[in-house]
């Protein structure tokens, strides 16, 4: 079946740096990737839908410049997490349309410390 | 926007004994609910779905339920075993066929399973 792969799986890393996860659909074309972000025992909460080629769209209360997210090819998105800080600890995962259904990433777990 | 409310946030079941779930939704437009299952620190996996032009899915021990009229979906499953503790979630969409429609979640349902 379709397959996205999310990188890194996990990370830690200083409060006021960046970073960034990428998710590729490995035999497919995701011409649409959704951002989601989950904290401990909640939903997941969509951050930013975004679609190859073009800019993506972010939910409400989502700073659009502090999560930055490129979806330049049909097979890799990214979302940057900029001058990060402890409030953005939390489980990203990102998820692709295969036809009919979606495909989800396997998740990247950011501690900002 | 849709809107998923999901029932009950927690529960506890004997091992062999059923377990139901409930979600209801609010857009009339939305025509694919499926659910997930979530591990702690995974990535949700897709346990069954159902589309709108259906009533009802069985696969093995799980089942959905659809009653379009009104907007409500049930996840039901039967002779549960403890390797079905985890959090389920359901969710809806438009997107049934194809699009950029996104999944609206439920808030989850953590189900243990006592041996």
């Amino acid at each position: 079946g379709a397959v996205v792969s999310q990188h890194p799986s996990w990370v830690i890393c200083k409060s006021g740096t960046s970073v960034k996860i990428e998710c590729r659909s490995l035999d497919f074309q995701a011409t649409t990737m959704f951002w989601y972000r989950q904290f401990p025992k909640q939903s997941l909460m969509l951050m930013a839908t975004s679609n190859e080629g073009s800019k993506a769209t972010y939910e409400q209360g989502v700073e659009k410049d502090k999560f930055l997210i490129n979806h330049a090819s049909l097979t890799l998105s990214t979302l940057t997490v900029t001058s990060a800080h402890p409030e953005d600890s939390s489980f990203y995962i990102c998820s692709a349309r295969d036809g009919g259904g979606y495909t989800f990433g396997s998740g990247t777990r950011l501690t900002v410390v | 926007g849709e809107n998923v409310e999901q029932h009950p946030s927690t529960l506890s079941v004997q091992e062999g004994d059923s377990a139901v779930i409930k979600c209801t939704y609010s857009d009339s437009a939305s025509n694919y609910f499926p659910w997930y299952k979530q591990e702690l620190g995974k990535r949700p996996q897709l346990i069954i779905d159902i589309r709108s032009n259906v009533g009802e899915k069985k696969d093995q021990r799980i089942a959905v339920t659809l009653n379009k009229t009104a907007k409500h979906f049930s996840l039901h499953i039967t002779e549960t075993q403890p390797e079905d503790s985890a959090v389920y979630f359901c969710a809806a969409t438009q997107g049934a066929g194809a699009g950029s429609y996104q999944l609206t979640f439920g808030k989850g349902t953590k189900l243990s399973v006592i041996p």
